[in-house]
C-alpha cells in the first residue's frame, strides 16, 4: 500500500511528558502537512513543508511543537509539556505540488489523549 | 471567527433518495473548494473539488455547485446509499497561498438508511 501512513495510531500521555508522532507521506509527493482535529471540528491547519523546507505555521502551532522534514521525505511532529487541551487527533497529509490547487492525501491519524 | 461553516452536523437520508450537504464561507479570496469524506478510524479522503470559475462540477452520483455571490457551496449525492454514510468536509484554499493549505468546516454526518 503507498498511501499516507501515521505512526502510532494512538498515544496516552500524561501532562507535561514530551510525545512524537511520524507521517510517512506517499513517496513521490513533495507537499507534506499537519493538521489537528478536535472532537466535532474538521481538521485545522498546522504546518506544511515543501521537500524538507518548512514554508508555513498556523498560529495554533505554539512554540511547544516542533516539526521536521529532515530529508524531504518522513516528517515528525513533536509536543513539548503536553497539556490536556492537546488532546486531539493529528493528521498528516501529502500531496504533489500543481500548477492548480493540489490534491492532499490524508493519512488514518495519531490520536493523542492527555491525562 | 470560521471562515468556512457547515450549519448542519446532521442529515438522514433514505436510500435512492438525494443527499444535499451545505456549506458557507466568509472569505472572499478562497477560489477552490473541495469535498472530503472520512470514514470512523480513517482520514478523510478526497471526493471531488471545484474551482471558482466554475458553478458546478460532477462526477458520477456527486456533483458539487458554487454560488460565489452568496458565498455558499453545495454537495449533492444521487442516488444516496447506505454505503455514502460517512462525515462530510467542506474545504476552501486560497491558491495564492504558500502550499494551498485548506480549512475546513465542522463537518456533517450524513446518515443514509437502507
Amino acid at each position: 500500500d503507498t498511501g499516507v501512513s501515521q505512526d502510532p495510531r494512538h498515544k496516552i500521555t500524561k501532562r507535561g511528558q514530551n510525545v512524537t508522532f511520524r507521517c510517512d507521506p506517499i513517496s513521490e509527493h513533495n507537499r507534506l502537512y499537519w493538521y489537528r482535529q478536535t472532537l466535532g471540528q474538521g481538521p485545522e491547519f498546522l504546518t506544511y513543508f515543501q521537500n524538507e523546507a518548512q514554508l508555513e505555521k498556523s498560529r495554533l502551532l505554539s512554540d511547544r511543537f516542533s516539526a521536521e522534514r529532515p530529508k524531504g521525505s518522513f516528517s515528525t511532529l513533536e509536543i513539548q509539556r503536553t497539556e490536556q487541551g492537546d488532546s486531539a487527533m493529528y493528521l498528516c497529509a501529502s500531496s504533489l505540488a500543481q500548477v492548480t490547487v493540489d490534491e492532499q492525501f490524508f493519512g488514518p491519524g495519531t490520536r493523542l489523549t492527555v491525562l | 471567527d470560521q471562515q468556512v461553516k457547515q450549519n448542519s452536523p446532521s442529515l438522514s437520508v433514505q436510500e435512492g433518495r438525494i443527499s444535499i450537504l451545505n456549506c458557507d464561507y466568509t472569505n472572499s479570496m478562497f477560489d477552490y473548494f473541495l469535498w472530503y469524506k472520512k470514514y470512523p478510524a480513517e482520514g478523510p479522503t478526497f471526493l471531488i473539488s471545484i474551482s471558482s470559475i466554475k458553478d458546478k462540477n460532477e462526477d458520477g452520483r456527486f456533483t458539487v455547485f458554487l454560488n460565489k455571490s452568496a458565498k455558499h457551496l453545495s454537495l449533492h449525492i444521487v442516488p444516496s446509499q447506505p454505503g455514502d454514510s460517512a462525515v462530510y468536509f467542506c474545504a476552501a484554499s486560497a491558491f495564492h497561498n504558500a502550499g494551498n493549505m485548506l480549512t475546513f468546516g465542522g463537518g456533517t454526518r450524513l446518515m443514509v438508511k437502507p
